[in-house]
């Protein structure tokens, strides 16, 4: 059974930096594709990225290009991103969500975790 | 970049039948996946490749994609089908997703 189990409640201040993790279990790492979605408060989904779990490729939306960094540690099976330079409207709930390599579709998400930035 | 839109709420009576669309230029051209978000929760996936369904989705839920317009339909809606619904696409390796509509079963 897949399964994505994110870290908890981050609180942090303006200008400083958080790395969530997502840790998963219950499918072949390598053959799947590790994305972070961003949902602010009262507001829709908002794709940050994706990572290969095969060769640590990333693609990045151009909103997050040069402060959003996704990485891997394939021995624990676990995925990170990290968010740099933190504002108040970075505050959000981050999910990781997991696809099949190729096939566009996210077919499990991680349970959130919600970052605060506040001074 | 592409650009997908969904109308931000609609509303179904229990028993009768709700459509969700989202446009999006050509978007029968391209794969649409459906998410189901209740408050509080992840979203989970309802609809993959315009209409197929995962396992443990009820067959109330279908979808089609043809020309601009993809759409998500729901039969003999349920009190529990209130949720928000977002659709989503791959355009050139980058994920896009809808606004966003909100079912509110009435």
């Amino acid at each position: 059974q897949v399964h994505l189990v994110q870290s908890g409640t981050e609180v942090k201040k303006p200008g400083a930096s958080v790395k969530l993790s997502c840790k998963t279990s219950g499918f072949i790492f390598s053959n799947y594709a590790i994305s972070w979605v961003r949902q602010a408060p009262g507001q829709g989904l908002e794709w940050m990225g994706w990572i290969s779990g095969y060769n640590a490729h990333t693609d990045y939306s151009q909103n997050f290009q040069g402060s959003v960094t996704l990485t891997t540690d394939t021995s624990t099976t676990t995925a990170y991103m990290e968010l740099t330079s933190l504002r108040s409207d970075d505050t959000a709930v981050y999910f990781c969500a997991s696809s099949r390599s190729g096939a566009g579709y996210f077919e499990s998400w991680g349970q959130g975790t919600l970052v605060i930035v506040s001074s | 970049s592409y650009v997908l839109t969904q109308p931000p709420s609609v509303s179904g009576t229990p028993g009768q039948t709700a459509t969700i669309t989202c446009g999006g230029n050509n978007i029968g051209s391209k794969s649409v996946h459906w998410y189901q978000q209740k408050p509080g929760q992840a979203p989970v996936m309802v609809i993959y490749y315009d209409g197929d369904r995962p396992s443990g989705i009820p067959e109330r839920f279908s979808g089609s994609n043809a020309g601009n317009t993809a759409t998500l339909t729901i039969t003999r809606v349920e009190a529990g089908d209130e949720a928000d619904y977002f659709c989503q696409v791959w355009d050139n390796s980058i994920v896009v997703f809808g606004g966003g509509t909100k079912l509110t079963v009435l």
